[in-house]
Order: C-alpha cells, then sequence, then structure tokens
C-alpha cells in the first residue's frame, strides 16, 4: 500500500495552544497536501505544498516538508474549538492522473 | 471556490438492491472525477477515477463490476453500488479536479450507505 501514516492518531488540546500533526509517506511525490474532514462530511483543502519546497504557511497553518525523511508535518498555532476536525495529509504522485493517496489522519479536538 | 454536490446524503437500502450516488459540479466543468470511500475513524481509499466520456480506471482490489461508475457529462459522474450487502456499508465520497489543476481536488459532502 502506497498510503502514508499520520501521527498522532488523535491530539486533544486546549484552545489557544499550538496543534501539530506529522506525515509520512512512502515514495517519491510531486506535492504533499493537507485537508480537513469535520465529522461525516467532505473534505476542505487547506495547504499545498511543493516537492522542491521546505515550507509554507497559510494563516494560522505552517507545513514542512523533508523530501530525505519523507514527512511533512501540520502546525496549526493559536486553537479554536472550531479547528477541531480530522486532518488528513494527501500525497500525489505522478502519471496522467495525479491520483491523491491519503494518509490515516489526525483526529483533533480543541477544548473550549 | 467552486462546489462539488452529492445525491443523496444518506441512503438505506435492503440487501440486494442497486443504489445510485450522483456527484455534481456546480460552478466548473470536470473532465475528471474520483471516488472514494471512508470506513468509519478510517482514512479515504481511492476506488476509481472517472473519465468524462470513457471507462473509468478502479484501483486494485476494486471490483468494477459491483461498483458501476458512469461519467456522461462533464459535470455529472455517478457510483451505482450493485446488488448490495451489508458490508457495502460505508462513507462514499467524491471529487472533481479543480479547473486548472492537475493537483488540487474539490470534495462532495459524501454519501452515507446503510445496508442492512
Amino acid at each position: 500500500s502506497q498510503q502514508g501514516e499520520e501521527d498522532p492518531q488523535a491530539l486533544s488540546i486546549q484552545e489557544g495552544e499550538n496543534a501539530t500533526m506529522n506525515c509520512s509517506y512512502k515514495t517519491s511525490i510531486n506535492n504533499l497536501q493537507w485537508y480537513r474532514q469535520n465529522s461525516g462530511r467532505g473534505l476542505v483543502h487547506l495547504i499545498l505544498i511543493r516537492s522542491n519546497e521546505r515550507e509554507k504557511h497559510s494563516g494560522r497553518l505552517r507545513v514542512t516538508l523533508d523530501t530525505s525523511k519523507k514527512s511533512s508535518s501540520l502546525l496549526i498555532t493559536a486553537s479554536r474549538a472550531a479547528d477541531t476536525a480530522s486532518y488528513f495529509c494527501a500525497t500525489v504522485y505522478g502519471g496522467a492522473t495525479n491520483k491523491l493517496i491519503f494518509g490515516t489522519g489526525t483526529l483533533l479536538a480543541v477544548q473550549p | 471556490g467552486a462546489v462539488v454536490s452529492q445525491h443523496p446524503s444518506r441512503v438505506i437500502c435492503k440487501s440486494g438492491t442497486s443504489v445510485k450516488i450522483e456527484c455534481r459540479s456546480l460552478d466548473f466543468q470536470a473532465t475528471t472525477m474520483f471516488w472514494y470511500r471512508q470506513f468509519p475513524k478510517q482514512s479515504l481509499m481511492l476506488m476509481a477515477t472517472s473519465n468524462e466520456g470513457s471507462k473509468a480506471t478502479y484501483e486494485q482490489g476494486v471490483e468494477k463490476d459491483k461498483f458501476l461508475i458512469n461519467h456522461a457529462s462533464l459535470t455529472l459522474s455517478t457510483l451505482t453500488v450493485t446488488s448490495a450487502h451489508p458490508e457495502d456499508s460505508s462513507f462514499y465520497i467524491c471529487s472533481a479536479r479543480a479547473p486548472g489543476s492537475k493537483e488540487t481536488q474539490y470534495f462532495g459532502p459524501g454519501t452515507r450507505l446503510l445496508v442492512l
């Protein structure tokens, strides 16, 4: 399976704290993306980082990518209760279809 | 941003019946759509890539005769679960490749299927 793994599987923090989630993948990639899923809903695209980039910011989100270690991290700063959701990394492999392969996900709970 | 809808959002059916799920891109044309399956508290698993005007490409282990995919127009792809059984109960999510991008996808809200 090409599916990546994320850790931790679940994370519970207090509002205002930072949340860090990690993702590891298995083969060379074109880019890596992070998605958010609220319970029982579809996915929302958060951020994309290309294989030649090492760090990217978007609002309270900071993503890093280490291709030598085949890993990425997502940092959410100053978390809010509304950030409670599952977060998935997804890698894009080459080829005509550029398929997304999702990681196992991290369930984040932000306590008010 | 672009919107992808799915219908129905929930469906309960008896074992042995067939269920059709629709995926529509509401304000853009999507030549490629994707169908995923998600079990409770698990990740999304790609089932197939749906290409407008041609046959779908199925992932290894996905039965194409069991999960029929039709992408008859640039805004609609359908997934039909044929002769559904309780083990087909799952959350099915579609996505469409974002306009002008090979990399980003817009996801539908998902369809919860329960087979009794």
